[in-house]
């Protein structure tokens, strides 16, 4: 069975341009969970998305967006990008109320010049 | 609100040798305990994790954890390390009711010395 995916792999990008990630969850899994990891730190809730809403949104500004799609995949979006959001992007999907287990993706690194 | 403490950056362990990664919490309300592990260019995969029961958890490949809820802590240990044990290791905590999110720690990057 194929695990979460998630493309590209890698992104460059320059200051003030857009860009969008998406994620492929397991086959069945309705919860998709998108994370920031900043080079040196652990990964920061940015949202949860279930069934096509937003279940969670963490600390993070309006430029950043997300959504669901009827497969249960996801995109995340982010606007006028900053150097600050160079990261490592990861997304997660999970059963809801299954054994609180989350799957994660092998993530996409975001280089923002 | 949550938040994970892992006070120790980078543990240098020899091989076959003990090793103990500390984690503590803070928490207003109950919440679930977990280790994650990162190996270099991957995601993170789940070890172990503690939702209720017994306050000692064992993962597969011989890490364990226990609960500690006066000292609010949750510390990984592994009796005898290998090799294949080096890797980023990252404690975090959720909410035992509402959204998925979970709060991580700062991880702790475990290095195996021969």
């Amino acid at each position: 069975d194929a695990g979460v995916t998630q493309s590209p792999t890698h992104l460059i990008k320059t200051r003030g341009q857009h860009v969008t990630l998406r994620c492929s969850p397991i086959s069945g899994h309705k919860s998709v969970s998108w994370y920031q990891q900043v080079l040196g730190q652990g990964p920061q809730f940015i949202f949860q998305y279930y069934e096509k809403e937003e279940r969670g949104r963490g600390n993070f500004p309006d430029r950043f967006s997300a959504r669901q799609f009827p497969n249960y995949s996801s995109e995340l979006n982010v606007n006028a990008l900053l150097l600050g959001d160079s990261a490592l992007y990861l997304c997660a999907s999970s059963f809801p109320g299954r054994d609180e287990k989350l799957f994660f993706g092998s993530g996409t690194q975001l280089s923002v010049l | 609100a949550q938040s994970v403490t892992q006070l120790d950056s980078q543990v240098p362990v020899f091989e076959e040798a003990p090793v103990e990664l500390r984690c503590n919490y803070s928490s207003s309300v109950s919440v679930y305990l977990f280790w994650y592990v990162q190996y270099p260019n991957q995601g993170l995969q789940l070890l172990l994790k503690y939702l209720s029961g017994s306050t000692l958890v064992e993962s597969i490949n011989g890490f364990e954890a226990e609960f500690n809820k006066s000292q609010t802590s949750f510390h990984l240990r592994k009796p005898s390390v290998h090799i294949s044990d080096t890797a980023e290791y990252f404690c975090a905590v959720k909410s035992n009711f509402g959204n998925e999110k979970l709060t991580f720690g700062t991880g702790t990057r475990l290095t195996i010395i021969p």
